[in-house]
């Protein structure tokens, strides 16, 4: 299985503190993707890397990937109670063209 | 502004008695998915479409069918639903290039439908 496995599974920080969350998966990858869901809704795309990069940066987000680690991070720098939420990353990769696998994801609380 | 919509955001039904739930997008992608996820659980693809081509998971219960009548919606159908089909249900949209084929992008999501069985 590709299943990207996310940790950790929840992550508790005050307002204005870094969270950083990490993703690893199994086989190889066209890219990597992070997406972040409000308790009962739908998913949003964050930020999408592809397997040939390194790093990306989108506003308040970093993210990085190792392929050689198979493994990727997600850093929320300057954290607001709004960012409290779900973030999932997942993979896109292998045989079956548009399937993303997607990890379980890690709770972030941000405290005001 | 374009977008995913699902409808009904919230549907009760009876145990056994079929259900259909609604997608439609206005960003014209030519690929719709359908995801289930269960309480604190990642998303679970059940399967898509690549525009009239209909790719179904292997672990997908025979009680989820789909349709696709159009580029614009796409329909989950539950035969029989039973207690452990409770869940959300995701649709989400991309755009597949048939000339650059190994190219995967971004989803977009719907916000769900809930669906609770009684």
């Amino acid at each position: 299985s590709q299943q990207g496995e996310e940790d950790p599974q929840a992550l508790s920080i005050q307002e204005g503190e870094n969270a950083t969350m990490n993703c690893s998966y199994k086989t190889s990858i066209n890219n990597l993707q992070w997406y972040r869901q409000n308790s009962g809704r739908g998913l949003v795309h964050l930020i999408l890397i592809r397997s040939n990069e390194r790093e990306k940066h989108s506003g308040r987000l970093r993210v990085t990937l190792d392929t050689s680690k198979k493994s990727s991070s997600l850093l929320i720098t300057a954290s607001r109670a709004a960012d409290t939420a779900s973030y999932f990353c997942a993979v896109a990769g292998g045989t079956s063209y548009g399937k993303l696998t997607f990890g379980q994801g890690t709770i972030l609380t941000v405290h005001p | 502004d374009a977008m995913v919509i699902q409808n009904p955001r919230y549907q009760v039904t009876q145990f056994g008695k079929p259900v259909t739930l609604s997608c439609s997008q206005t960003l014209n992608h030519n690929v719709m998915y359908w995801y289930q996820q269960k309480s604190s659980q990642a998303p679970k693809l059940l399967f898509h479409y690549y525009d009239k081509d209909f790719n179904n998971e292997a672990d997908t219960p025979d009680n989820f069918q789909s349709r696709r009548p159009n580029t614009s919606f796409c329909f989950l159908d539950i035969r029989s639903p039973g207690l452990g089909d409770a869940a959300m249900y995701l649709c989400a949209t991309s755009r597949r290039d048939r000339s650059r084929d190994r190219v995967w992008y971004e989803q977009y999501f719907g916000p769900g439908t809930r669906l609770t069985v009684t």
